[in-house]
């Protein structure tokens, strides 16, 4: 399978723990992104990566969220003492840089229950 | 920040009818406007995309048109399917590759 993956595909956590998500995009695809998506809404933006750089955060995104893409290719979100409201699936997805015509690929996300 | 509407919430239509989704955005810096479809447990996926400087593409039975002006884009399906049944999102970018943000949703339900 050459698309994006994600790990792992499910998350039971008790309020308070800390999880970590895996993300690896399509291979030699520069750019990486996290969206967190709650039932019956459009995936919200939490940030992105160019190669091992991170570009951008969002508001959303606490101190008690963190993103790495150490060496360029796959990526990991790390939510600390998590809480009932980070409920939510992650998606990940990628694309090249350049060229005329690009999309985002997305993975099948993360879904992360909190009790 | 970008702010995406998208109207209707829920959309019901016969088989073999047109359905089509409106959305508005805030930012003028948005050019480009990919619409996303999202099966039930699925992850969403491109099924088109129109940049700024195109007013209305076509592919097959699906069509987009935008106006940049009004900052309206349309989604508009012919001949619908019960397959074509899923949440549809707008979503506006300032490129292809830069953050997505994606309107609230559209779920389409095609009656046999």
């Amino acid at each position: 399978d050459t698309g994006v993956s994600q790990n792992p595909r499910h998350k039971i956590t008790k309020r308070g723990q800390n999880v970590t998500f895996r993300c690896d995009p399509i291979s030699e695809h520069n750019r990486l992104y996290w969206y967190r998506q709650t039932l019956g809404q459009g995936p919200e933006f939490l940030t992105y990566f160019q190669n091992e750089a991170q570009l951008e955060k969002s508001r959303l995104l606490s101190d008690r969220f963190s993103a790495e893409r150490p060496k360029g290719s796959f990526s990991t979100l790390e939510i600390q003492r998590t809480e009932q409201g980070d409920s939510a699936m992650y998606l990940c997805a990628s694309t090249p840089l350049g060229g005329s015509d690009n999309e985002q690929f997305f993975g099948p996300g993360t879904r992360l229950t909190v009790l | 920040g970008e702010n995406v509407e998208q109207h209707p919430s829920t959309l019901s239509v016969q088989e073999g009818d047109s359905a089509v989704i409106k959305c508005t955005y805030s930012d003028s810096a948005s050019n480009y406007f990919p619409w996303y479809k999202q099966e039930l447990g699925k992850r969403p996926q491109l099924i088109i995309d129109i940049r700024s400087n195109v007013g209305e593409k076509k592919d097959q039975r699906i069509a987009v048109t935008l106006n940049k002006t009004a900052k309206h884009f349309s989604l508009h399906i012919t001949e619908t399917q019960p397959e074509d049944s899923a949440v549809y999102f707008c979503a506006a970018s300032e490129t292809s590759y830069d953050k997505v943000i994606f309107g609230p949703g559209t779920s389409l339900s095609v009656i046999p």
